[in-house]
């Protein structure tokens, strides 16, 4: 167990529709991390916050959103869902937004249909 | 752009043998580090080792090791005393200057009995 939550595990959902992905990261962390993991493109960085800043942004569609909060828990938003954004969503968390141990919560599937 | 690139989908291994997983890299930082990460069946991430790049002595953990070869731009991962637990995906991944984590495609690891 890294300590790192996520919720749901599971999601279905229809296209068109929104979603929320929710991440705690471990106690004391600040920085947390979205990565996308499909069959085609991989695992992908999406974006990171540190302390409720956004820090850096990948390959996020526009569609797609995030916050920290200032508890720290993040939130994914993702929007006008297409069959392509079928996929395992991982949430990590660091220490800081340099600290080179990134520890994975266990992720939420979706699936759009 | 920094890239990591996995040349061996998928890698098997007899119970109890040695098995190394290759991993190559390319990052034009000079302060970067190194990751290997495992993915088992039920989907989660978990840090297996890290090297820093500074560092010339090869990171260990228990029966995991890494052969970090700066020069070359490779970063093996040695499996030794193999067991049927170590069954996974194993990424390899990079962290070098401002650019987020950078994955491999993963190299799939079957454990025979």
């Amino acid at each position: 167990d890294s300590g790192v939550t996520q919720t749901p595990k599971h999601l279905i959902t229809a296209t068109g529709q929104r979603v929320t992905l929710r991440c705690s990261p471990r106690s004391g962390d600040l920085s947390v991390y979205w990565y996308q993991q499909s069959l085609d493109q991989g695992l992908q960085f999406l974006i990171q916050y540190y302390n409720g800043e956004e820090r850096a942004k990948g390959n996020i569609l526009e569609r797609f959103s995030a916050q920290q909060f200032p508890d720290l828990h993040s939130e994914l938003n993702l929007s006008s869902l297409e069959l392509g954004d079928s996929a395992l969503y991982f949430c990590a968390s660091s220490v800081d937004d340099r600290t080179h141990e990134q520890y994975f919560g266990p992720g939420t599937r979706l699936t759009v249909t | 752009a920094q890239t990591v690139t996995q040349s061996q989908p998928e890698m098997s291994v007899q119970e109890a043998e040695t098995v190394t997983l290759s991993c190559t890299y390319d990052t034009s930082e000079s302060d970067y580090y190194l990751f290997w990460y495992k993915q088992p069946p039920s989907r989660q991430m978990i840090l297996v080792i890290r090297q820093e790049a500074y560092k010339q002595q090869n990171a260990t953990e228990n029966r995991f090791s890494v052969n970090f070869q700066k020069a070359a731009k490779s970063f093996s991962l040695k499996i030794s005393d193999s067991q049927l637990g170590d069954a996974a995906m194993y990424f390899c991944a990079c962290l070098s200057g401002n650019t987020p984590l950078v994955f491999g495609k993963g190299t799939r690891l079957s454990v025979i009995a």
